[in-house]
């Protein structure tokens, strides 16, 4: 079945380093994907999205990569501060509707000082 | 930031006593959704809604219902709760034709049935 996976569930980076969350997912007719940020008690917000017409897009210190051939997402943060430690998730869908919205498991990212 | 509140922010209920759990939103958009979170895990989708008088069920069945009587407010029931409920529930919305596909989040319920 559709599945949207994160190849690792924990990692540690150090304060001021860059980090790279990845996510692979197995629907190949996905063609919008969103990754969003939780913080400990509070829901998930909205980082940075891409739709399978571009492979690469940038935002304020992140920047989603993605690679249709091997069905893989990455995202990227730059410079990462302690904000940055949350669970990150990345989604996908087709024809861009909400409700068929699938979630992979989070990654939690822990910033060290 | 998201105009979207959910209540209670905690609950801890016996088995089979009837909850409802509040959502609302001060943004006007037309989709809500329910989604179930377990700790650390992946949100599952429980119910939705196109806009007042549509409710739809997702991919979880959750043995709970909603209702849409006005666009602001997206409340979920569970008629006789279970300790497989116990569960986080999050809320969210987003606009009905908006070109990103972007979900804003309540706080969510963390609900925990004895």
């Amino acid at each position: 079945g559709e599945s949207v996976g994160l190849h690792l569930p924990t990692l540690s980076v150090q304060e001021g380093d860059n980090s790279i969350i990845n996510c692979a997912y197995s629907n190949s007719a996905s063609d919008y994907f969103i990754w969003y940020k939780q913080e400990s008690g509070k829901g998930p917000q909205f980082i940075i999205d891409i739709r399978s017409n571009m492979d690469k897009r940038q935002g304020q210190r992140v920047t989603v990569l993605l690679n249709k051939t091997v069905k893989h997402l990455s995202l990227q943060i730059a410079a990462t501060q302690p904000g940055d430690s949350a669970v990150y998730f990345c989604a996908e869908t087709t024809n861009f509707g909400n409700e068929k919205l699938t979630f992979g498991t989070g990654t939690r990212l822990t910033i060290i000082p | 930031e998201a105009d979207i509140y959910q209540t209670p922010r905690y609950l801890v209920i016996g088995t089979g006593k009837k909850i409802t759990l509040e959502c609302s939103q001060t943004m006007g958009h037309d989709k809500m959704y329910w989604y179930q979170q377990d700790p650390g895990m992946e949100l599952h989708l429980i119910h939705y809604s196109y806009g007042v008088n549509s409710t739809e069920k997702g991919d979880l069945s959750s043995e709970s219902t909603v209702s849409r009587i006005r666009t602001e407010h997206f409340p979920l029931t569970l008629e006789s709760a279970r300790p497989s409920h116990t569960s986080q529930y999050l809320c969210a919305s987003s606009e009905f034709a908006s070109a990103s596909e972007k979900l804003f989040f309540g706080s969510g319920t963390q609900l925990s049935v004895l």
